[in-house]
């Protein structure tokens, strides 16, 4: 089993600001994946978080948009750049392999 | 259309009631989940399931691989079971997972 520390719970931000969240794995894992739940909507891939690497986007989601960092196999961030309200979402970071595990979640709410 | 399809969207159910939510999926998986998410957006895992039926307490998951299907029950629902329920699936050959929209569920006192 993993348990993730996800942190901030969440935030309200000024749009053209960035948020940084953060994930503490208590294990080491390879890979660790970033999703978005939009209101109402299931959840969507926005990266796969690999260390030594650089993350891999899905087709929608850009570096630039979302800066991935993994310095270590316990730790990833994901950074929401220059938000929009349309960025109000929930962001969740999860660990797989047989199981799914997923930290706590960030509820942001861009003003 | 989505690859993970649930119903119902919403439901309703007098405590005590036993539920059933659906889950049909399109693609080939390696595992099926059932996730339940609370208010505050977490999410734990539930089940995980490849074949046959799984049993944790008052809550059971089945899986049919040739149909591609999948469901979960509630036995003696309880208010404290009110939560989003989300099947999740991994396809063959991949590491993350795909979502259902979820099936809200309220169990009134």
């Amino acid at each position: 089993s993993a348990v993730i520390s996800q942190k901030p719970s969440r935030d309200i931000c000024q749009r053209g600001t960035s948020l940084t969240i953060q994930c503490q794995v208590d294990s080491q894992v390879t890979m660790m994946f970033w999703y978005r739940q939009q209101p109402g909507q299931s959840l969507t891939l926005i990266a796969t978080a690999n260390q030594g690497s650089e993350a891999t986007y899905e087709s929608g989601f850009v570096i630039d948009k979302f800066p991935i960092s993994r310095p270590n196999l316990t730790f990833s961030t994901l950074t929401v750049s220059n938000m929009s309200p349309e960025d109000s979402s929930i962001y969740l970071c999860s660990v797989g392999g047989d199981s799914a595990f997923f930290g706590q979640g960030t509820r942001l709410t861009v003003v | 259309k989505n690859e993970v399809e649930q119903s119902p969207q919403n439901l309703t159910a007098q405590e005590g009631e036993f539920i059933t939510i659906n889950c049909s999926y399109s693609v080939g998986i390696s595992a099926l989940h059932w996730l339940q998410q609370h208010p505050g957006g977490g999410i734990v895992s539930l089940f995980m399931l490849s074949s046959g039926k799984k049993k944790h307490g008052r809550l059971i998951a089945t899986i049919n691989i040739q149909e591609k299907h999948s469901s979960l029950h509630i036995t003696a629902s309880h208010p404290r079971d009110s939560a989003v329920y989300i099947c999740a699936v991994r396809r063959t050959g991949a590491n993350n997972l795909f979502f259902g929209t979820g099936t809200r569920l309220t169990v009134i006192p």
